[in-house]
């Protein structure tokens, strides 16, 4: 079945330190959604993408869409303490129904 | 964007007990999802609950053991059936929901059941 794989599992940075997360998927995806996880909390929506090669930006988050709308990634600039939780890609397959990735748990030292 | 509200947040259960998890969302939606999170995981999609008509399971969940039911577009209720310890897991609920310019999908705060 539909699969979206999400690496890394883990990363843990220092404070101002760049981190990134990249999902991947098996098909093409009519759009992809990233959430993120805080400890101990339920998945926030961050953000859709839906145009091939897509852009967007918020604040320190960059995401962008690849070209063949298969892969994901979510780019943070300088992290911060208050980054830190789990970022979870997902992709919409047809409907209204979501493939979560396996998510990227970040830790980040002060 | 909408507004869900879960409970009961956490409970601890017996084995072969069932329990009952509700959601309640502040605005009518057509389609309300359930997940379920294992410690450490990601989601995984239990089932899709449409008012009016029978929820729709996908693969490795069947009806008998997570019955759910949506009497309303602002309800649902999923139940976890003869408990196991496998069925410790956190469990979401879910709704499609607009926000500024795009629908994203709100959670549930979720419900951590552990099965002892």
């Amino acid at each position: 079945g539909q699969q979206v794989m999400q690496i890394p599992q883990y990363q843990h940075v220092q404070e101002g330190e760049d981190f990134t997360t990249y999902c991947n998927s098996s098909t093409t995806l009519s759009n992809i959604q990233w959430y993120k996880q805080r400890p101990g909390g339920h998945p926030v929506f961050l953000i859709q993408l839906v145009k091939s090669g897509e852009v967007k930006k918020q604040k320190r988050l960059t995401f962008q869409f690849g070209e063949a709308k298969k892969n994901s990634s979510l780019h943070i600039t300088a992290t911060q303490t208050t980054d830190v939780g789990t970022y979870f890609c997902a992709g919409r397959v047809g409907g209204n129904k979501l493939v979560f990735g396996a998510g990227t748990i970040l830790r980040v030292k002060s | 964007s909408a507004v869900i509200s879960q409970k009961p947040s956490r409970d601890i259960c017996q084995r072969g007990t069932s329990l009952t998890i509700q959601c309640q969302v502040d605005s009518q939606v057509t389609m309300m999802f359930w997940y379920r999170q294992q410690p450490g995981q990601s989601l995984t999609l239990i089932a899709t609950a449409n008012q009016g008509s029978e929820a729709t399971y996908e693969s490795g969940f069947v009806i008998d053991k997570f019955p759910i039911s949506r009497p309303n577009l602002t309800f649902s209720t999923l139940t976890v059936s003869n408990m196991s310890p496998e069925d410790s897991s956190i469990y979401l609920c879910s709704v499609l929901s607009r926000g500024r310019s795009v629908y994203g999908y709100t959670f549930g705060s979720g419900t951590r059941l552990t099965v002892v």
